[in-house]
C-alpha cells in the first residue's frame, strides 16, 4: 500500500532533550516536506527536499534540522525543543513537478513541558 | 504577500443537505489550487487539484470551482453526509523552485443528524 509513514505518533518530552521524527514513503518520490499545524495558523512548512541531499527552508525553519540522505526518508530533528514546537508535526511526499498529488503522513503529536 | 483566506472559519449544517466553501486568494504566479478534506488528528487527504485552465473539477458529491481571474475557489459538497465533518483546506501552489504551497487556515464542518 503507497503510504507515509511518521513515528512516533505521539510524543511528550521536555525543553532541550534532542528528538528525532521519522518520515518514510514507500511511492519512490522525489519531494518531501515536513509541515506543522497550530490551532488557528493552518499548515505552515519547515523545510523540504526536493531529492536526495537537497533541501531547503520553509516558512518556519528556525530550531529544526533535516538530512535526506535516501530517497525515502526524511528524518525531522529537533536539536534542543523547546515549549513553542508543541504541535502536530506532518510528513508528506509527492513526485516532482506542478500538479502531482501530494500525500500527507498521520502525523506526530508532540508536546514539549 | 502570498496568501489563502478562506470563509467560513466554521458551519454546521444538517445531514442530506448541501453547502458552499469559499477561497480567496492572493498568490502569484499562480500553479494550481488544491483542497483537501482532513479530519481531526489526521493527514489531509487530497480532493480536488485545479490548474488555471479548469473551472470545475468534481470527485463524486465534492464539486471545486476555480475563478483565476477573481482569484476565487469554491468548494460544493451535496446531499451532506455524517462522514462529511472535517476540516477542509484550500491550498494554493505557486511557481517556483520546489512548487510552494501556500495553505487556507481551513473551514471546520460539521454535519448534524
Amino acid at each position: 500500500e503507497a503510504q507515509v509513514t511518521q513515528n512516533p505518533r505521539y510524543l511528550i518530552t521536555v525543553t532541550g532533550k534532542k528528538l528525532t521524527v521519522t518520515c518514510s514513503q514507500n511511492m519512490n518520490h522525489e519531494y518531501m516536506s515536513w509541515y506543522r499545524q497550530d490551532p488557528g495558523l493552518g499548515l505552515r512548512q519547515i523545510y523540504y527536499s526536493m531529492n536526495v541531499e537537497v533541501t531547503d527552508k520553509g516558512d518556519v525553519p528556525e530550531g529544526y534540522k533535516v538530512s535526506r540522505k535516501e530517497k525515502r526518508n526524511f528524518p525531522l530533528i529537533l536539536e534542543s525543543p523547546s515549549p513553542n514546537q508543541t504541535s502536530l508535526y506532518f510528513c508528506a511526499s509527492r513526485e516532482q513537478g506542478a500538479g502531482h498529488e501530494q500525500y500527507f503522513g498521520p502525523g506526530t503529536r508532540l508536546t514539549v513541558t | 504577500k502570498n496568501q489563502v483566506e478562506q470563509s467560513p472559519q466554521s458551519l454546521i449544517i444538517l445531514e442530506g443537505k448541501n453547502c458552499t466553501l469559499q477561497c480567496n486568494y492572493t498568490v502569484s504566479p499562480f500553479s494550481n489550487l488544491r483542497w483537501y478534506k482532513q479530519d481531526t488528528g489526521r493527514g489531509p487527504v487530497s480532493l480536488t487539484i485545479m490548474t488555471f485552465s479548469e473551472n470545475t473539477k468534481s470527485n463524486g458529491r465534492y464539486t471545486a470551482t476555480l475563478d483565476a481571474d477573481t482569484k476565487q475557489s469554491s468548494l460544493h459538497i451535496t446531499a451532506s453526509q455524517l462522514s462529511d465533518s472535517a476540516s477542509y483546506i484550500c491550498v494554493v501552489s505557486y511557481k517556483r523552485a520546489g512548487n510552494m504551497l501556500t495553505f487556507g487556515g481551513g473551514t471546520r464542518l460539521m454535519v448534524k443528524p
